[in-house]
């Protein structure tokens, strides 16, 4: 464990579903991230959070929605998605934004 | 934008040495380095700030050039677990994301 678990680990949905991806982190932590990881691409930004608030969107689609009820569950809403959506979703978190950020396993989502 | 990182890949004998950069166009507050592995969560190695410092980490060591908005990551004496994928992250002065670059793939042959 690396201090912030995700799950499901994989998950396989088709387009008309809806599904949430949830993380948790008992660091202690108040800042968590949502990065997009494609192959042959570099880890996307998509939300930040800080102290339960959003604080970025990185011009992600609605058919992604964020949640974070309290400083250590981030959870990530999916709907209608398509299959180019079909990526590594990683989970992140540090303790506000300028220090080292601790990642989750991620969520291996593929989109059929 | 994205920081950009060279070489995109590397191989090595153990004990050799490697050298891994990031350079971004934009000014930056901070540069962190991470190493994923296959199938694994990336986990951070270092964090450095502005001023020039440079770190080290066992074998691996860092420097950061805040004028010429670069960085470098020194591998020494590789070992096979040095293998993995290495990702720098920068931050902006005014700060609150990392945006990262694609990575440098890094394997260690015996």
């Amino acid at each position: 464990e690396t201090g912030v678990t995700q799950t499901p680990r994989h998950l396989v949905m088709g387009m008309t579903n809806k599904k949430s991806l949830k993380c948790e982190q008992h660091l202690g932590h108040n800042a968590m991230y949502w990065y997009k990881q494609s192959a042959k691409k570099p880890l996307e930004l998509m939300f930040v959070y800080n102290f339960k608030e959003q604080t970025e969107n990185n011009s992600v689609p609605s058919r992604f929605s964020p949640e974070c009820p309290n400083s250590s569950h981030l959870f990530l809403h999916l709907h209608t998605l398509q299959p180019e959506d079909s990526a590594l979703y990683l989970c992140a978190s540090s303790q506000d934004n300028h220090y080292g950020y601790t990642f989750g396993s991620g969520t291996r989502l593929t989109v059929v | 934008q994205q920081p950009v990182q060279s070489p995109q890949a590397v191989i090595l004998r153990e004990g050799e040495d490697a050298v891994i950069n990031c350079s971004s166009s934009k000014a930056l507050y901070s540069v962190h380095w991470y190493r994923q592995k296959h199938g694994e969560a990336p986990v951070f190695l270092m964090i450095l700030l502005k001023g020039g410092e440079q770190k080290g980490h066992e074998k691996i060591s860092a420097s950061f050039n805040e004028k010429k908005q670069q960085s470098s990551l020194y591998l020494t004496a590789s070992q096979l677990s040095y293998s993995g994928t290495y990702f720098c992250g920068t931050e902006s002065p005014s700060g609150s994301r990392l945006t990262f670059g694609e990575g440098t793939q890094l394997t260690v042959n015996p």
